[in-house]
């Protein structure tokens, strides 16, 4: 079974911190998503990975950075966090060539 | 541009009745379509792609490139049906983006 694990389930920061979100995959798979997910918006994609240090903007980027020096682990930076970042927070995997995404459960980050 | 379009927030039937999910798509090129669904306190998961042409949990989706459509569709609602879903599509390359629609909330009334 897949297993796609967002370290953070639930997180509340203040306006102006640092955030770091980490999604870790176990199955090996090269391509990795981030995603927030909000009512009446559905899912909308912030960054997206294809290989190890490969990084490409989703449809918003902004307020919002990435890493990926290993290729099981994709984390998601929230340079200076402001209150319109409050969101659910959800990563994905897929095998290249594939079509399939497999999702964590997420992390609800709420900014004060 | 990509866009994937749910035009429905909610639908409400009653079990037992016909579901159509609306999905529209614009993509230059030849798209994957997929139907994913969350399920109260559940990871989002994917239920059916296009290109597999199979009927999964009752559920169905024809790929029309003419309307540029791929609608969710179920004969006969059941309660277990209700959920959250989204539409998404992905280029056919390896290093493609795949984006979601807005969302369908699906209720089944008894």
């Amino acid at each position: 079974d897949v297993k796609v694990t967002q370290s953070s389930r639930y997180l509340v920061k203040r306006t102006g911190e640092k955030v770091f979100l980490e999604c870790v995959q176990d199955m090996d798979h090269e391509n990795m998503f981030w995603y927030r997910q909000d009512p009446g918006l559905g899912l909308r994609l912030i960054y997206f990975s294809y290989d190890v240090k490969m990084k490409e903007k989703g449809d918003i980027p902004e307020g919002y950075s990435v890493s990926r020096e290993k290729k099981e682990r994709f984390s998601l930076i929230l340079e200076s966090a402001s209150t319109n970042q409050t969101s659910m927070y959800l990563c994905a995997s897929k095998r290249r060539g594939t079509g399939e995404l497999f999702f964590g459960e997420g992390s609800r980050l709420t900014v004060l | 541009a990509q866009r994937v379009t749910q035009p429905e927030k909610l639908l409400s039937v009653f079990k037992g009745a016909p579901v159509e999910l609306k999905c529209n798509y614009s993509y230059s090129g030849s798209p994957e379509l997929f139907w994913y669904v969350q399920y109260s306190r559940q990871r989002l998961q994917l239920l059916l792609r296009h290109i597999s042409r199979e009927s999964i949990k009752g559920f169905t989706a024809d790929l029309n490139k003419g309307e540029t459509s791929f609608h969710l569709k179920k004969p006969f609602a059941q309660e277990e049906d209700s959920a959250m879903y989204y539409c998404a599509l992905s280029g056919q390359s390896s290093a493609s983006k795949i984006i979601f629609g807005s969302g369908t909330r699906l209720s089944i009334r008894p």
